[in-house]
């Protein structure tokens, strides 16, 4: 089962325009992290943000994590053509679980 | 390279063979994954290693399918009698695991396509 859910399914914008991408979540959890896919490549860690962390940078990237509504966004600032890719989020429940669950992620598309 | 590499990158079968892949981790990381993706999904896991020792397995993996983690280096996943229903992208992971116990960053292989004809 889908732990988180990314919305939206698919973003299209321009080069330069921020992209904003949201995750759902339905259980606690110790953290919440961000993977980017190339077309049929593996994943890549972007960022990992913990249960009592509000808010965390890693250059262009900017994640904040809301635990009382269950749901955290990944911003990503002057976009790239080469930020294409799928972005998905991975949540770990609380409770000691090694099991990091993803989403159906999100489509960016950026367009040169 | 020193990243997660996974063997075959692509493989075709017919309906009813058995397949085998094979992942070799980082050599620090004590913990592997396996997942596996469908077209437009997420990855769903399928079992976890912690050393040689194989501590989950989702509901996902059926009795057809078995993996082994010998030693805690390598891995293998099988899947005998593979059906269409088969067919994804198998991606293994590795990770640390050791400074917290909970679920940190997670290092991908490239994946394994599986088509089954």
């Amino acid at each position: 089962s889908q732990q988180g859910e990314e919305d939206p399914q698919a973003l299209s914008i321009q080069e330069g325009e921020n992209a904003t991408m949201n995750c759902s979540y339905k259980t606690s959890i110790n953290n919440l992290q961000w993977y980017r896919q190339n077309s049929g490549r593996g994943l890549v860690h972007l960022i990992l943000i913990r249960s009592n962390e509000r808010e965390k940078h890693s250059g262009r990237l900017r994640v904040t994590l809301d635990t009382s509504k269950k749901s955290s966004s990944l911003l990503i600032t002057a976009s790239r053509a080469a930020d294409t890719a799928s972005y998905f989020c991975a949540t770990a429940p609380s409770g000691g679980s090694y099991i990091p669950t993803f989403g159906r992620g999100t489509s960016l598309i950026v367009h040169p | 390279d020193t990243g997660v590499s996974q063997d075959p990158r692509h493989k075709i079968t017919k309906r009813g063979q058995n397949v085998t892949f094979r992942c070799d981790p980082i050599s620090e990381h004590n913990r592997l994954y396996w997942y596996r993706q469908t077209l437009g999904q997420g990855p769903e896991f399928l079992t976890y290693f912690q050393n040689e020792a194989q501590l989950e397995k989702s509901r996902l993996l059926s009795d057809r399918f078995s993996a082994e983690r010998p030693k805690g280096s390598f891995s293998t996943l099988e899947i005998q009698r593979t059906e269409q229903g088969d067919s994804a992208m198998y991606l293994c992971a590795s990770s640390t695991g050791q400074a917290t116990p909970e679920a940190g960053e997670l290092f991908f292989g490239e994946g394994s396509r599986l088509t089954v004809l």
